[in-house]
């Protein structure tokens, strides 16, 4: 069964670095898009951007380009978003899911990050 | 492109016909998709193509629409389906965004 697994909840300072990570399993990893999404609390769904692990062809949403780095390491399948100075209003749940045809078919668990000082 | 919503919650009762619209602000053909989210739980997908149902989604669930107008349908809510549902638009290039939310409350 296809799985994407997340990485752990974080709490973080003002002004810390973070990268967080989504490992695919039992697909082709390379071959399909991985998105992030961004879940303030209380609020809905925001789209940070995507990756194309097969090339590294990476796409950001204006809200969030300069403010994120999406990646990934095809070598273990695993995506990451990743902060240089995370800020309180960072805060929120990250979700990655896989984009197949034209939805996003499997989701990942989520994972919380907490930024405060 | 904007995805606009509506309503933005709405309260029914188990067995009701239940319609959700979605509006985008410029045509997207049938690039739309349709999620299920639970308090909680990552966001589910329920129909892509606007219309085609998401394999293992009970077939009380709908979608119709395409260009600007959209719509989800649970033709008879169960004690299950009260959630929050997005859309979310995947036309040619991103950011492929979401609608805002729609809270499904039982009355």
């Amino acid at each position: 069964e296809v799985q994407l697994v997340q990485s752990g909840a974080e709490v973080k300072k003002p002004g810390e670095s973070l990268k967080i990570s989504c490992k695919g399993s039992e697909y082709s990893f390379t071959s399909y898009w991985i998105g992030w999404v961004r879940q303030m609390p209380g609020k809905g769904l925001e789209w940070m951007g995507i990756i194309y692990p097969g090339d590294s062809d990476t796409r950001y949403s204006p809200s969030f380009q300069g403010q994120v780095t999406i990646s990934a390491d095809k070598s273990i399948s695993t995506a990451y978003l990743q902060w240089s100075s995370l800020k309180a209003s960072d805060t929120a749940i990250y979700y990655c899911a896989r984009r197949s045809g034209n939805a996003g078919d499997y989701w990942g668990q989520g994972t919380l990050v907490t930024v405060s000082s | 492109i904007q995805l606009t919503q509506s309503p933005s919650s709405l309260s029914a009762s188990v067995g009701d016909r239940v319609t959700i619209t979605c509006r985008a602000s410029q045509g997207i053909s049938s690039y739309l998709a349709w999620y299920q989210q639970k308090p909680g739980k990552a966001p589910k997908l329920l129909i892509y193509a606007a219309s085609t149902l998401q394999s293992g989604v009970p077939s009380r669930f709908s979608g119709s629409g395409s260009g600007t107008d959209f719509t989800l349908t649970i033709s008879s809510l169960q004690p299950e389906d009260f959630a929050t549902y997005y859309c979310q638009h995947l036309n040619s290039y991103p950011p492929w965004t979401f609608g805002q939310g729609t809270k499904v409350e039982i009355k």
